[in-house]
């Protein structure tokens, strides 16, 4: 059973515009979490995190926001551009545990 | 800083061998990690360690084994390689911080 979902397997977003990934999982014990960017062909890199004590990150064109309750977070990317093609992994972590699970990731696609 | 590397970065296998992918870290961080990577199944956790002499399994462990004997190495092994561990695998070294750095990957096809 997933702990970590990214419903959305593929986004298309036209230049300029918002893209908007989204992330959900399952156990309210988690509380740190994480976005990935990977392109092909190499590793998975850090992109932008948020902690549970927070709602809302933000690090430049690129916007982190959680809902504890719906257990649900997002990454928004304005304006989207096409070097942000990629496929976006959320990771989650917990007090205690080393460990961290990641969803299915999400490819997007920034149409010039 | 080369950050985390992977050897090798390709391998074909025939069912049965062995072979060992090494990951070399050299930001000095205490945990290492071993991912695969699956289509449509994002990264998977294979064994993990917290820190020098220390490993411990993750979510898909069986049919793999690691060694952390230095700090800055984590060895991942395929005792006897069946076509199911075909896969892309990362190796992924974290320190004081959450977020994990990942190597560049092996491809790895066990015929």
């Amino acid at each position: 059973d997933q702990q970590v979902k990214q419903n959305s397997p593929s986004l298309s977003v036209q230049e300029g515009r918002i893209s908007i990934l989204n992330c959900d999982y399952t156990n309210s014990m988690f509380d740190y979490f994480l976005w990935y960017k990977k392109y092909p062909a190499e590793g998975p890199t850090f992109l932008i995190s948020i902690s549970s004590i927070k709602d809302k990150n933000e690090d430049g064109r690129f916007t982190v926001f959680l809902n504890k309750s719906a257990k649900h977070l997002s990454l928004h990317i304005v304006p989207s551009q096409p070097g942000d093609s990629a496929v976006y992994f959320c990771a989650v972590t917990g007090t205690g545990t080393y460990k961290y699970i990641f969803g299915t990731g999400t490819r997007l696609k920034v149409l010039a | 800083n080369a950050g985390v590397t992977q050897t090798p970065k390709f391998r074909v296998l025939k069912t049965g061998q062995s072979m060992t992918l090494l990951c070399a870290q050299d930001m000095n961080h205490e945990y290492m990690y071993w991912y695969r990577q699956d289509p449509g199944m994002g990264l998977r956790l294979i064994h993990y360690s917290v820190g020098e002499g220390t490993t411990a399994k993750g979510e898909v462990p069986d049919g793999y084994n690691v060694s952390r004997l230095k700090k800055q190495n984590f060895l991942l092994g395929l005792e006897s390689a069946a076509p199911s561990q075909t896969s892309v695998y990362f190796c992924a070294s974290r320190g004081g911080g959450n977020e994990q750095f990942f190597g560049p990957g092996t491809r790895l096809t066990v015929l």
